[in-house]
């Protein structure tokens, strides 16, 4: 049973438009949910991360959308540069008692 | 470089032999955790500890897998007889909890070929 389902699996974006990464979760005991972002050969890194006490939270450029409701969270990278070329992972738990469990993740290219 | 350690990068093995990774986490940090990760997908959950303990453990760790953080410090993980589909990149996070979440910081992975 796949807990975090996300989508699309791959997104091409031309240089400075917006990407749009979605998912979707099933445990509605989950309270934190991260985004990481991986390029070829390397760990994932902590991009951003929310709370559901909130519905919005924006870093630099980007920002994660969060539904309590429709159980649902998005990650918007605003004026979307080549450098974001990488592959973007969602992910969620139940803090701090349950490991995270990560969707399948999104490869991100960034075209001039 | 204060960040996860993880030795080796690469491991090449035949099928049926034994093979030991390490993971060294941030020092400060009291959990640590082993995740599986292969092409296309996300890292998947294998076991985690807490200090020396080893709070809990995926289904998808066989008998074939273990894993032990002596004095919490430093961690490895074994896998006994290798078979083709154990091939995949082992990533290993360590964090700081103190009662609530923090971040999990990965270390670049091993990535293990069993032919």
């Amino acid at each position: 049973q796949q807990q975090v389902k996300q989508s699309p699996q791959s997104l091409i974006v031309q240089k400075g438009g917006i990407s749009i990464i979605n998912c979707a979760y099933e445990n509605t005991a989950f309270d934190y949910f991260p985004w990481y972002q991986q390029f070829p050969g390397k760990g994932p890194a902590l991009l951003i991360a929310i709370r559901p006490d909130v519905s919005e939270k924006k870093e630099g450029r980007f920002t994660i959308s969060f539904n309590k409701s429709a159980k649902q969270f998005s990650l918007h990278i605003m004026d979307s540069q080549p450098g974001d070329s990488a592959t973007y992972f969602c992910a969620a738990t139940q803090a701090g008692n349950t490991p995270l469990v990560f969707g399948k993740g999104t490869r991100l290219s960034v075209i001039a | 470089d204060t960040g996860v350690s993880q030795d080796p990068r690469h491991k090449i093995t035949k099928r049926g032999q034994n093979v030991t990774f390490r993971c060294d986490p941030i020092s400060e940090h009291n959990r640590l955790y082993w995740y599986r990760q292969t092409l296309g997908q996300g890292p998947e959950f294998l076991t985690y500890f807490q200090n020396e303990a080893q709070l809990e453990k995926s289904r998808l760790l066989s008998d074939r897998f273990s894993a032990e953080r002596p004095k919490g410090s430093f961690s490895t993980l074994e896998i006994q007889r290798t078979e083709q589909g154990d091939s995949a990149m082992y990533l290993c996070a360590s964090s700081l909890f103190d009662n609530y979440n923090s971040p999990l910081h990965f270390g670049n992975g091993t990535r293990l070929t069993v032919t």
